[in-house]
């Protein structure tokens, strides 16, 4: 079965700080992984995946992510904090294709990102 | 491009009513998924839907929840009766299919946030 770790339940980082949320995974064969942002009475919001190729994947609103995979993990981040980023970070996995069929997306618990002024 | 719609965005029931929730997806996208994000939780998986067939409800408690998606379109999500631990918000996201059954990255609408007394 496939999960997703996130360490953190809270970072805290001042603004203009390079900022790190963090996410291990565990799945069988080559994963696929997701970072979504969830902001207070919204839904989530895809930031970036990796599938496949360069390790180090560029997403929206200058977010990136590191896939690493013989520390099978893929932390998400950003060199400058702004204080808008402050939300609810969730890292996701799924199973690699192997024909059609469901490849439930498997969620972490979530990371509170607060930027301070 | 509209996103994922959802209605209503709040709702208060007392245990043992019943409630529906409805989501359309975006134009196009083939999949459609229902998900239950209990609060300081991540979201998980209720029931996943390509076209008008179900592909996974392996997680979905079939005694008191149903989910239709009639015209491949539209989706509802029905609870009957309801209990105080389906207090959660339920979250709707869609996805295209690529070639060969294969499902793109999912798209999740604000969500429904359910409180039951």
């Amino acid at each position: 079965a496939q999960s997703v770790a996130q360490p953190e339940d809270q970072v805290n980082v001042a603004e203009g700080n390079p900022l790190t949320v963090k996410c291990t995974y565990s799945v069988s064969g080559n994963p696929y992984l997701f970072w979504y942002v969830q902001y207070p009475n919204r839904g989530l919001q895809f930031l970036l995946k990796y599938i496949t190729g360069d390790n180090l994947v560029k997403g929206s609103y200058g977010f990136e992510a590191e896939f690493n995979k013989s520390q099978t993990s893929f932390h998400l981040k950003k060199p400058s904090a702004l204080v808008s980023d402050s939300a609810l970070y969730f890292c996701a996995v799924r199973p690699p294709y192997s024909g059609a069929g469901s490849y439930q997306l498997t969620f972490g618990k979530g990371t509170k990102l607060s930027v301070i002024p | 491009e509209a996103g994922v719609a959802q209605s209503p965005r709040y709702k208060i029931i007392e245990k043992r009513q019943s409630v529906a929730f409805w989501c359309n997806p975006i134009s196009g996208h083939a999949t459609l998924y229902w998900y239950q994000q209990i609060l300081g939780q991540g979201p998980k998986l209720l029931i996943q839907f390509q076209n008008n067939g179900v592909v996974d409800d392996s997680q979905l408690p079939k005694d008191r929840f149903s989910a239709e998606r009639l015209k491949g379109v539209d989706s509802t999500l029905k609870i009957q009766p309801a209990k105080l631990e389906d207090s959660a918000v339920y979250l709707c996201a869609s996805s295209l299919v690529i070639a060969g059954g294969i499902t793109d990255t999912q798209y999740f609408g604000p969500g429904t946030r359910l409180t039951v007394l």
